[in-house]
């Protein structure tokens, strides 16, 4: 099946300091959404894109559908403890189908 | 409250023995998906309805079935579980279309021995 690349596979930063990450696809998608999943939670969306070049925020989160329709990335600003989790990237094909990154886990050192 | 519920949210099987993972959403979602979840590999879609008997297979269907009788349900079958389908399953619903959000369930841990 389809593969999404997501990096880095896991993070451990300062409280305070901004994160960065991204997704590649070897084919296009119709929209990008980013979710983060916390321990024994189900995924919550934190981010939907639609249009390629799409830039969109959500309050410290942003992130955008690139311009090849197969890459997007999620930065997030000041970090704090709450951000601790799992960020997914999740494309949805032509087809209607969903396909997910590997996750990336996200430390946050107070 | 609107929710997506999951029925059981742990299950231990035994290899063979067919078994139905329920999911049922109270928000009128006409789209309503199921997906696996395993170490190292994120999250898969197993199958997804975009509504009232419509279903199509989503990245890894083999051994599962599923139906869409009603809008509020879609139940996951597996009617002879093997070892390799031992993971964390996850139902989800969105309002009108998949592009639309996706509210997931709590999750239904699975262990075929």
């Amino acid at each position: 099946g389809q593969q999404l690349n997501q990096s880095p596979q896991s993070m451990f930063i300062q409280e305070g300091e901004d994160v960065s990450m991204n997704c590649t696809s070897s084919s296009i998608f119709n929209t990008w959404l980013w979710y983060k999943q916390d321990p024994g939670e189900g995924p919550v969306l934190l981010i939907a894109l639609y249009k390629a070049g799409e830039l969109t925020s959500n309050g410290r989160l942003t992130a955008q559908f690139g311009i090849t329709r197969k890459d997007s990335f999620l930065n997030i600003s000041a970090s704090i403890p709450s951000d601790v989790g799992i960020y997914f990237c999740a494309g949805l094909s032509y087809g209607n189908q969903f396909y997910f990154g590997t996750g990336t886990s996200l430390t946050v050192i107070p | 409250e609107a929710q997506v519920t999951q029925n059981p949210r742990y299950l231990i099987t035994v290899t063979g023995k067919k078994l139905t993972v329920t999911c049922s959403q109270n928000m009128n979602h006409e789209y309503m998906s199921w997906y696996r979840q395993d170490p190292g590999l994120g999250l898969r879609q197993i199958y997804y309805s975009m509504n009232v008997e419509v279903t199509d297979k989503g990245d890894v269907p083999e051994g599962y079935k599923v139906s869409r009788k009603e809008k509020r349900n879609f139940p996951l079958i597996l009617e002879s579980p093997s070892p390799n389908q031992t993971s964390l399953y996850f139902c989800a619903s969105s309002l009108a279309s998949p592009q639309e959000t996706q509210y997931f369930g709590p999750g239904t841990r699975l262990l075929v021995l």
